[in-house]
């Protein structure tokens, strides 16, 4: 089945620095990937998403790239703000099914 | 509000029981997926029906069971409760079977699940 790795597990920035979390995955075929952003005690949310025939997508301050070749993706976060502090979550999609990766906490201090 | 409805919210129970979890999915979503999220960990996909029937299987134990009812909404089932089976777990659901871009799923508050 699929693999999902997420890393870093922990990241801490400064405020208004950039943050850049990475995924791998595993079986090529998977060709759907949302990130997910989950703030201490409440549900995931998507934050972006992106498709198997797009390289990069960008919402404002948040961006997703995708390496088909490589089985990589990343999401890069700009100009970060102390409510961006949360954990998320990237996922990688085959037939309908997701799999996540183990998550990434960012803490960004004022 | 994701329009995903999760009951209960808590719950605590003891080692050897059963319990059900409910979801109601949002208004007009036929697909209802189920995760659990362990304390510090990521979140590991359960089961996903679709319509009513089961269309894929995760890392779901024998001791755990789902279904989707002809309203729509889902039940989890956990038996034989085991200290581990403490954890988070999300209902979540989407308009179509597949998910991918303009399919999003959308998740359930959650319901806690203590065994002690």
């Amino acid at each position: 089945g699929e693999n999902v790795e997420q890393h870093p597990s922990t990241l801490s920035v400064q405020e208004g620095d950039s943050a850049v979390i990475k995924c791998t995955y595993s079986d090529s075929a998977s060709n759907y990937f949302p990130w997910y952003k989950q703030e201490l005690g409440k549900r995931p949310q998507l934050i972006i998403d992106i498709r198997s025939n797009v390289g990069e997508k960008k919402d404002q301050r948040i961006a997703v790239t995708l390496n088909k070749t490589a089985k990589h993706f990343s999401l890069h976060i700009t100009e970060t703000q102390p409510e961006d502090s949360a954990v998320y979550f990237c996922a990688a999609t085959l037939a309908g099914k997701s799999t996540f990766g183990d998550g990434t906490t960012l803490t960004v201090k004022p | 509000d994701s329009g995903v409805t999760q009951t209960p919210k808590h719950l605590i129970t003891a080692t050897g029981q059963r319990v059900t979890l409910r979801c109601s999915p949002r208004s007009g979503d036929l697909s209802v997926y189920w995760y659990q999220q362990s304390l510090d960990q990521g979140l590991q996909f359960l089961i996903q029906y679709y319509n009513g029937e089961e269309r894929a299987k995760g890392n779901i134990l024998e001791r755990f069971s789902a279904q989707q009812f002809p309203d729509l909404h889902s039940e989890l089932n956990l038996s034989s409760l085991e200290l581990g089976d403490s954890a988070l777990y999300f209902c979540a659901s989407s308009i179509r079977p597949m998910t991918g871009v303009g399919n999003t799923i959308y998740f359930g508050e959650g319901s806690w699940l203590t065994v002690v």
